[in-house]
Formats: C-alpha cells, sequence, structure tokens
C-alpha cells in the first residue's frame, strides 16, 4: 500500500523559513513524479511543486524562487524547503504522487493528509 | 481565481442525478488537455475521482461519471447518497501558466 505522510509544518513569522518532509512508503520516490499541492483555508487546491523521477523541477509562479523541491532517494523521502514565507503561503500543504502518460495529462493518484503552514503577518 | 470556472454548489435528493461543470478555455481544457475529477470529504485530502476525462480508479462506484467538449468538462453522480457529501475539484494543465489548475471547487448537498 502506498502512503505518503508530511510533516515540518508550523506556524511562522512573515519573511521566515520552513522544511516540509513527505515520508513514502509504497514506491521509491526516485523512481515517481512526485509533487506539492496546497489548499488555503476555505479555497480549493493549488499546485506548488513537481519532481520528475529523472530530477528536472518545476515552481507554480506564486512560489518560484523561494520555495525549492528536492528528495533524499536513500531516505524515500520527498522534501519542500519553503523561504521568504507571506501571508498568503499559509495553506495545508499535501503531497502527492503524479501519474500519466505525458507530463500534460499528470492528474494526482496517491495523496497524503496534509500539514498545516501558518504564516503570521 | 481559478482559471476552471465550476458552480459554488449544487444539490439534489438522495437517488436523484447532479452533474457538475467544469469551464476553462483554450489554453487548457480546449487544448485537448485531460481532465481529472477529485472529491474531498470535510476534513479530509482530495481523492482521484476521475482520471483522464473519463476513467474511474479502482474502488470507485460507477454512479460517478465524467465527459469533457471543448472547453468544458462534466462530472454526474447518479444515484445521489449521503456520503457524496463532499466538495468535488476538476483538475487539468494550463499551457499559458506552465501548471497544473485546480476547478474553483464545487460543494454537492444532499437534502
Amino acid at each position: 500500500e502506498v502512503q505518503l505522510v508530511e510533516s515540518g509544518g508550523g506556524l511562522v513569522q512573515s519573511g521566515g523559513s520552513l522544511r516540509l518532509f513527505c515520508a513514502v512508503s509504497g514506491i521509491t520516490v526516485s523512481s515517481e513524479f512526485m509533487s506539492w499541492v496546497r489548499q488555503a483555508p476555505g479555497k480549493g487546491p493549488e499546485w506548488v511543486s513537481v519532481i520528475y523521477s529523472g530530477g528536472t523541477t518545476y515552481y507554480a509562479d506564486s512560489v518560484k524562487g523561494r520555495f525549492s523541491i528536492s528528495r533524499d532517494n536513500s531516505k524515500n523521502t520527498l522534501y519542500l524547503q519553503m523561504n521568504s514565507l507571506r501571508a498568503e503561503d499559509t495553506a495545508v500543504y499535501y503531497c502527492a504522487r503524479q501519474r500519466g502518460q505525458y507530463y500534460y495529462y499528470h492528474y494526482m493518484d496517491v495523496w497524503g493528509k496534509g500539514t498545516t503552514v501558518t504564516v503570521s503577518s | 481565481q481559478s482559471v476552471l470556472t465550476q458552480p459554488p454548489s449544487v444539490s439534489g435528493a438522495p437517488g436523484q442525478r447532479v452533474t457538475i461543470s467544469c469551464t476553462g478555455s483554450s489554453s487548457n481544457i480546449g487544448a485537448a488537455y485531460d481532465v481529472h475529477w477529485y472529491q474531498q470529504l470535510p476534513g479530509t485530502a482530495p481523492k482521484l475521482l476521475i482520471f483522464d476525462n473519463i476513467n474511474r480508479p479502482s474502488g470507485v462506484p460507477d454512479r460517478f461519471s465524467a465527459s469533457k467538449s471543448g472547453t468544458s468538462a462534466s462530472l454526474a453522480i447518479t444515484g445521489l447518497q449521503a456520503e457524496d457529501e463532499a466538495d468535488y475539484y476538476c483538475q487539468s494543465y494550463d499551457t499559458s501558466l506552465s501548471a497544473y489548475v485546480f476547478g474553483s471547487g464545487t460543494k454537492v448537498t444532499v437534502l
């Protein structure tokens, strides 16, 4: 069974940094397309970033230059380093496995339970 | 402001059929990118409901079906049940944004 377990969320001041973790089991993180998706209170999901099995990374414009996605193959763990945090980054952050024939057909078929990030201004 | 527009809410009595629309543009659904649907029960993570426009993952009841045409897609729930009360989101890819995009979400209420 595939399981994704996020951690690392918390309360941080505007301008601060936070590192999120996603412990993966049941699959090999280096063989999958893994993404971070966030959901602000009362809003719909917003895709944040993806790392492809080959290591290529992509980001939403809203986080480009501030957030960095990475993985540790030996720990089978996905990370999201978040710098220069803003109030609008407040959300539940989910890690998810991304699948599909081509990248523009991708969907998220397995999700973690999420970790909450609150940025105070 | 979501690039995929959904009605904020739909409702129906148990056993009825409801549909949820997802309207995009020529840079996403109209560009022939696939549409996927998610169900989010209160306090839980989104769950994949439909992928590649019409396909149900294993375990999803056949009461859920979907279609796509032009710049829009729709999700139908037939034989509405109390446990279908949830938020539903469509998702596609937008070539102008170079990003995966989600719909604004629709709350389904079972009367």
